[in-house]
């Protein structure tokens, strides 16, 4: 069966930082790969997304960036993390047809 | 451009009092309405997928119905642990990504 995993579960980091967030898919081959960043009582706000290895699509311009070193991993990072960062930020996969995409646990950002 | 709404934003409902919660899309060649669950502090958990007007999926006290225009989520007689907050999302076209609404944040009160 396929996993998604994602760390770390929180984080605070100071303004200024930088940021590495990383997310891995088990079970599974070329799968299509996402970044979410969800804010306090907000909905989900789609930040990349990926169809293949090195392929990245961004989705809102912002001080952030995404890689994808390996057909299974994705990782989202920043040079310099704003106040404006602070979110749930979400990891999702599907296989790469028209079906159903699997959330990660979360990651929890605090920027103070 | 393609949009999802959900409605209302939040429900509070009595333990044992059925309801539904709506998912309306902009028509422009839907190709799946998705249904999740999200629990405060995880990640949202699949529920239904629909694909087409006329389709019903059923999981336990949950009923996700869809048409041309819009889906339902019926809950019949719920529990406290429904509560959540049940997003929807639709994919319009090919391999692209989800549209997802801003969900509505249910509670159940026993």
């Amino acid at each position: 069966s396929q996993t998604i995993h994602q760390w770390p579960a929180t984080l605070v980091q100071p303004v200024g930082s930088p940021l590495s967030l990383e997310c891995t898919v088990e079970g599974t081959s070329n799968p299509n790969l996402y970044w979410y960043r969800q804010a306090a009582g907000r909905g989900l706000q789609l930040l990349f997304y990926s169809v293949g290895i090195g392929q990245i699509s961004s989705e809102v311009p912002q001080n952030l960036s995404a890689s994808r070193p390996q057909d299974r991993q994705f990782i989202l990072s920043s040079k310099k993390l704003l106040l404006s960062d602070s979110g749930f930020y979400l990891c999702a996969w599907n296989p790469g047809t028209n079906n159903e995409q699997f959330f990660g646990p979360g990651t929890r950002l605090t920027v103070l | 451009e393609d949009q999802v709404t959900q409605s209302p934003e939040a429900l509070r409902l009595q333990e044992g009092e059925s309801s539904s919660l709506n998912c309306s899309y902009t028509v422009s060649g839907l190709r799946g309405l998705f249904w999740y669950r999200q629990d405060p502090g995880k990640g949202p958990e699949f529920l239904f997928t629909l694909y087409s007007a006329g389709e019903e999926k059923e999981k336990e006290r949950l009923k996700a119905t869809l048409t041309k225009k819009e889906s339902f989520l019926h809950i019949t007689a719920p529990k406290p642990e429904d509560s959540a907050t049940y997003l929807c999302a639709a994919r319009f076209s090919g391999n692209t990504p989800l549209v997802f609404g801003k969900g509505t944040r249910l509670s159940v009160i026993a």
